[in-house]
């Protein structure tokens, strides 16, 4: 079985906080992508990564940046933490490019910003 | 520019019956269609994907019909149970997938 592990399951931060998000999968995928989901919003593509050290913006990149050091490691960071990125963030993994890239969620992040 | 819409936020159908989750898209380029379920403080978990070459997949109680002319899919359950209530998410996707903001489905006993 795919496991998506993510660092924390709540985080309570401070407005200009900087923030890290830890994402970690075991099944040797080549995709990994951080979104975040809101009421009303459904799930939002933030950044996603196709390989070790390489990044693309999603759809809602500003005020996020990622790093991919090592394969099964997809970390999220908010440089400052603003009240507006409280939400709960989600990382997923799948296999590669020819695939139809069913995605394997982590249990997800809420983030609370005060 | 919501790509991906599920007009209906929540549905409620009765044990046994049929439950028909609808979405429509706007782009012609989507190569497949997924449909997730996503329980309460819980990541989404993947139902059934569909081809963009096709018009219908089936597996179990869960059958997806999709209609490219007029940009439209829906996921049918066959008997609804308890169990599916939940918040299903629909995506189109290339290289990456573009999500619906989803519909809650609350099956009533």
């Amino acid at each position: 079985d795919v496991k998506v592990t993510q660092s924390s399951r709540y985080l309570v931060k401070r407005t200009g906080e900087k923030v890290f998000l830890e994402c970690v999968q075991d099944m040797d995928h080549e995709n990994m992508f951080w979104y975040r989901q809101d009421p009303g919003l459904g799930l939002r593509l933030i950044y996603f990564s196709y390989d070790v050290k390489m990044k693309e913006k999603g759809d809602i990149p500003e005020g996020y940046s990622v790093s991919r050091e090592k394969k099964e490691r997809f970390s999220l960071i908010l440089e400052s933490a603003s009240t507006n990125q409280t939400s709960m963030y989600l990382c997923a993994s799948s296999l590669g490019a020819n695939s139809y890239n069913e995605q394997f969620f982590g249990p997800g992040t809420r983030l609370t910003v005060l | 520019d919501q790509q991906v819409k599920q007009n209906s936020p929540s549905l409620s159908v009765q044990e046994g019956r049929i439950s028909i989750l609808n979405c429509d898209y706007t782009n012609s380029m989507f190569d497949y269609f997924l449909w997730y379920k996503k329980y309460p403080a819980e990541g989404p978990t993947f139902l059934i994907s569909i081809s963009s070459i096709k018009d219908k997949n089936e597996d179990g109680r869960f059958t997806v019909f999709l209609n490219k002319s007029a940009k439209h899919l829906s996921l049918h359950i066959v008997p609804s149970q308890p169990g599916d209530s939940a918040v299903y998410f629909c995506a189109g996707g290339n290289e990456k997938l573009t999500f619906g903001t989803g519909t809650r489905l609350t099956i009533i006993p």
